[in-house]
């Protein structure tokens, strides 16, 4: 199975600051890689797919890069819907697999 | 808009069957272009990726669950079931069925989810 590590796994920021979360793969994945946001008792949302893409409805401020085996997900400016738990997904080969989440708190 | 209802029971005894079922309303399964997924997150923890499947039966499973999962659909009544037999309370957990685009014939991301129900297992 390919393991999918994200850092941190928690941190605390400001309404307005700028975010960054990293996933890296056990191997390489190309451009199979997803973020999800997830909030607590919600079930999980698409934010970006495909490294870069982002879904229909997601505010500019998140952005995703990355190839190979390494990724990250920023939010250029942190707001207060934003604070929730976000994991990366790889769809390069079965099963798939996330990573272990990064939950965004407030500072 | 699509949207996806996961139903069934909540509590499972020790080495019974789970068995779960999700609706799909505002999109037909039978259309194709779109697997379907089921995903399931223990308390507090991260997500597990159970397997998934196609209208024509074609079916991807988790290695880890491959020997007790069955996924199976329903084109009739647009919906998409889980069988998980022999289960422990190692399967406590929030199920949730999404689904996925085909690009090339493969399944790609998640990109509609249902809200998920939970599932206990014990006696």
């Amino acid at each position: 199975d390919i393991q999918m590590t994200q850092s941190p796994s928690s941190l605390s920021a400001s309404v307005g600051d700028r975010v960054t979360i990293t996933c890296r793969a056990s191997q390489s994945i190309g451009t199979y890689l997803n973020w999800y946001q997830q909030k607590p008792g919600r079930a999980p949302g698409l934010l970006i797919y495909a490294v870069a893409s982002l879904q229909s409805g997601v505010p500019l401020r998140f952005s995703g890069s990355g190839s190979g085996t390494d990724f990250t997900l920023t939010i250029s400016s942190l707001q207060p819907e934003d604070f929730a738990t976000y994991y990366c997904q790889q769809t390069y080969s079965t099963p798939w697999t996330f990573g272990q989440g990064t939950k965004v708190g407030i500072k | 808009q699509v949207q996806l209802q996961e139903s069934g029971p909540g509590l499972v005894k020790p080495s019974q069957t789970l068995s779960l079922t999700c609706t799909v309303s505002g999109g037909s399964i039978s259309g194709g272009g779109y697997y379907w997924n089921w995903i399931r997150q223990h308390p507090g923890k991260g997500l597990e990726w159970i397997g998934n499947i196609y209208y024509s039966g074609s079916t991807y499973y988790n290695p880890s669950l491959k020997s007790r999962v069955t996924i199976s659909v329903d084109t009739s009544k647009n919906q998409l079931s889980l069988k998980l037999n022999s289960v422990t309370a190692a399967d406590t957990a929030v199920y949730y069925c999404a689904r996925s685009p085909a690009y090339g014939g493969n399944p790609t991301w998640l990109d509609y989810w249902g809200q998920g129900t939970l599932v206990t297992v014990s006696s």
